[in-house]
């Protein structure tokens, strides 16, 4: 079982559409996780943290269940430029440093208008 | 914010020459650079940890003699292709956490390697 599970997709949208994308992590010691960005052919960019209580930015929620070692992404009212690739991300747990990340392949997101 | 820049953006190479890639923190100094790599439709992957002054630590299967790693200042790093390979041709992505900093990454543009 890889440590971090996407949805490949594409994921085909109209714009103001809500999209949710899902992330399954094996490690259950895992103590971090995010959200990255990427749009094509560029680096990853960080988009939001994701705490237990789960926590929303905007457009933008994301949810944590420990339980069933799960991690959800909610959009709302997407915009054309929220067209990327959406990354899971999950910390390994040892060492201080976050370069320890697991960062799994992505969904990608194509919103029309 | 902090800045990561990477340099080349592009690099086309024939098999058999070395490629350097330099990762430099713009406007702070970074106490530790991940090196990772990316093929197409795939996920990044770790390559190193290079903390400033000291040996690179490499993840399993990344062959240190052929990527080498310098990380001579807080503020560059470098990563060498030795006798690339077709294989080779990737993504390569720095990204360094501020020294006294939270561990946030701050990652660079990525180079795009490719071997002829």
């Amino acid at each position: 079982r890889k440590e971090v599970e996407q949805d490949p997709g594409p994921f085909n949208v109209p714009e103001g559409a809500t999209v949710a994308f899902n992330c399954t992590y094996s490690n259950s010691a895992s103590q971090s996780f995010f959200w990255y960005r990427q749009d094509c052919r560029k680096e990853p960019k960080l988009l939001m943290s994701v705490y237990s209580s789960g926590n929303e930015d905007g457009r933008f929620t994301a949810q944590l269940n420990r339980a069933s070692q799960y991690i959800s992404l909610l959009i709302r009212d997407s915009k054309l430029s929220d067209s990327a690739t959406y990354l899971c991300v999950v910390k390994k747990n040892y060492g201080g440093s976050q370069g320890n990340l697991i960062f799994g392949k992505g969904t990608k997101l194509s919103v029309k208008p | 914010g902090a800045v990561v820049s990477q340099h080349p953006s592009w690099v086309i190479c024939k098999s058999g020459t070395s490629v350097k890639i330099e990762c430099r923190s713009l406007d702070f100094q970074a106490t530790t650079m991940f090196w990772y790599r990316q093929f197409p439709k795939q996920s990044l992957m770790l390559m190193a940890t290079s903390n400033e002054g000291s040996k690179a630590t490499y993840e399993q299967g990344v062959e240190k003699d052929k990527f080498l790693i310098n990380h001579a200042s807080l503020t560059l790093s470098t990563l060498t292709v030795t006798s690339a390979h077709p294989e080779d041709s990737s993504f390569y992505i720095c990204s360094a956490t501020k020294r006294g900093g939270t561990g946030e990454l701050f990652f660079g543009e990525g180079s795009r390697l490719t071997v002829l």
